[in-house]
């Protein structure tokens, strides 16, 4: 079966670090760029951050730039997002999202579950 | 950056109605353009890829239309599956979503 499974969301203090991790299956991982995409409660979807297939390309919103990084271990079928100075406002529901394939950059044709992320004292 | 502008923000419709969105646009991003559908509690799913271009098991009753820097995805006859969020999204450089619209039961 097609699926993406994400994990590591949890709660954490202001300024604290979280790692979440996507776990890929029923694909050729290493052949296509994968992303985070983020929802806050009752809010609209924001993308977060993109990593190119092979790995060499990263690319992120301006709101996490210099305190997310985003990669990858083909060998393990997973995408990791490393997440640190957490603020409140990184709280959020995180997908994980394969791209398709076509275009300049990619659609996302398909999503895993989502891990929350809380970020409370 | 490009930004993404969908009206209406919510929709009151009843089962089998046409039902209209649009997005629009800041810049032209020529039909690099996907639809997404959000029920609540659920992650989205694509319909919608290339401004036109149907996802595979996506129902026929889903279209989408346009380029440049207007954009509509179209519900030929609403089902009841069919009440939740729909969300624009550009990936003609990086990628941003519209601001969603909701379609609710009237």
């Amino acid at each position: 079966e097609v699926q993406l499974l994400e994990s590591g969301g949890g709660l954490v203090q202001p300024g604290g670090s979280l790692r979440l991790s996507c776990a890929a299956s029923g694909f050729t991982f290493s052949s296509y760029a994968m992303s985070w995409v983020r929802q806050a409660p009752g809010k609209g979807l924001e993308w977060v951050s993109t990593l190119s297939d092979s790995g060499t390309s990263t690319f992120y919103a301006d709101s996490v730039k210099g305190r997310f990084t985003i990669s990858r271990d083909n060998s393990k079928n997973t995408l990791y997002l490393q997440m640190n100075s957490l603020r409140a406002e990184d709280t959020a529901v995180y997908y994980c999202a394969k791209g398709g394939k076509g275009g300049p950059y990619w659609y996302f044709d398909l999503w895993g579950r989502g891990t929350l992320v809380t970020v409370s004292s | 950056d490009i930004q993404m502008t969908q009206s209406p923000s919510t929709l009151s419709a009843s089962v089998g109605d046409r039902v209209t969105i649009t997005c629009r646009a800041s810049q032209s991003i020529s039909r690099w353009l996907a639809w997404y559908q959000q029920k609540p509690g659920k992650a989205p799913k694509l319909l919608i890829y290339k401004a036109s271009s149907l996802e595979s098991g996506v129902p026929s009753r889903f279209s989408g239309s346009g380029s440049g820097t207007e954009f509509t995805l179209t519900i030929s006859s609403l089902q009841p599956d069919d009440f939740a969020t729909y969300y624009c999204q550009q990936y003609n450089s990086y990628w941003t979503f519209g601001q969603g619209t909701k379609v609710e039961i009237k």
